[in-house]
């Protein structure tokens, strides 16, 4: 079961960049990473998804090393709305079953005016 | 399509008693997903259907928790008897497939019933 480690909170302002970088040491070949992003008093909602390289769509962009040791969620200029938690997960790889699929504690991201 | 639709919204209710959790997953939709939110543990996966059969209840915390899918639109999360560490946020979450090539199908999730058990 690939574990994943994100910062517990970050902050930031209004027009700015922001990435988060989430660690996944113990990967599987087959997994995939994936975000989502929850407002307060809201069910989780996909963001991105990707196994390699870079993926963009036209909320974020998802960097992906080499080694997919670990994968950064892009946020473009950043305004007060993306202000939610981001969760990064990994797996599962096919046939496993959704059980191997954790979300963990996730990122508050703050963003300020 | 009105998204996945949970009732109710709030639930308060006394330690011992019954609690029925509901949920109407997007239409065409082959999974079913329970999930339970806490501060201290966040996001965890209780349970999953699949074209209504439980695939996966290895996340269920203990006996006094139960999940049925008698039909493709119609779920229910039982908790009997409840107790006041049950009090979370329960999603349910629906998706059109689980895997295609190793990709995880995106999981649409429902607006969340708030549990208080006092």
């Amino acid at each position: 079961l690939a574990k994943t480690t994100q910062p517990i909170s970050m902050d930031s302002y209004e027009g700015q960049e922001v990435n988060i970088t989430c660690s996944h040491n113990n990967i599987a070949t087959n997994d995939y990473i994936t975000w989502y992003q929850q407002f307060p008093s809201q069910g989780p909602r996909f963001i991105i998804q990707g196994y390699k390289t870079k993926v963009t769509n036209e909320v974020a962009s998802l960097f992906i090393p080499a080694d997919r040791k670990s994968s950064t969620l892009s946020l473009p200029r950043v305004s007060l709305s993306d202000t939610a938690v981001y969760y990064c997960l990994v797996g599962p790889p096919p046939n496993s079953g959704y059980s191997t699929l954790t979300f963990g504690k996730g990122t508050m991201l703050l963003v300020s005016p | 399509d009105a998204g996945v639709i949970q009732s109710p919204r709030h639930e308060v209710t006394e330690m011992g008693q019954e609690v029925t959790l509901r949920c109407k997953p997007i239409s065409g939709h082959d999974y079913l997903f329970w999930y339970r939110q806490t501060m201290m543990r966040g996001l965890e996966l209780l349970i999953y259907f699949n074209n209504n059969v439980p695939i996966d209840d290895s996340g269920m915390p203990e006996d006094r928790f139960s999940a049925k899918m008698p039909n493709a639109s119609f779920s229910t999360l039982k908790i009997q008897p409840s107790e006041p560490r049950d009090s979370a946020v329960y999603f349910c979450a629906s998706s059109l497939e689980g895997f295609v090539g190793g990709e995880t199908d995106t999981q649409y999730f429902g607006p969340g019933t708030r549990l208080t058990v006092l």
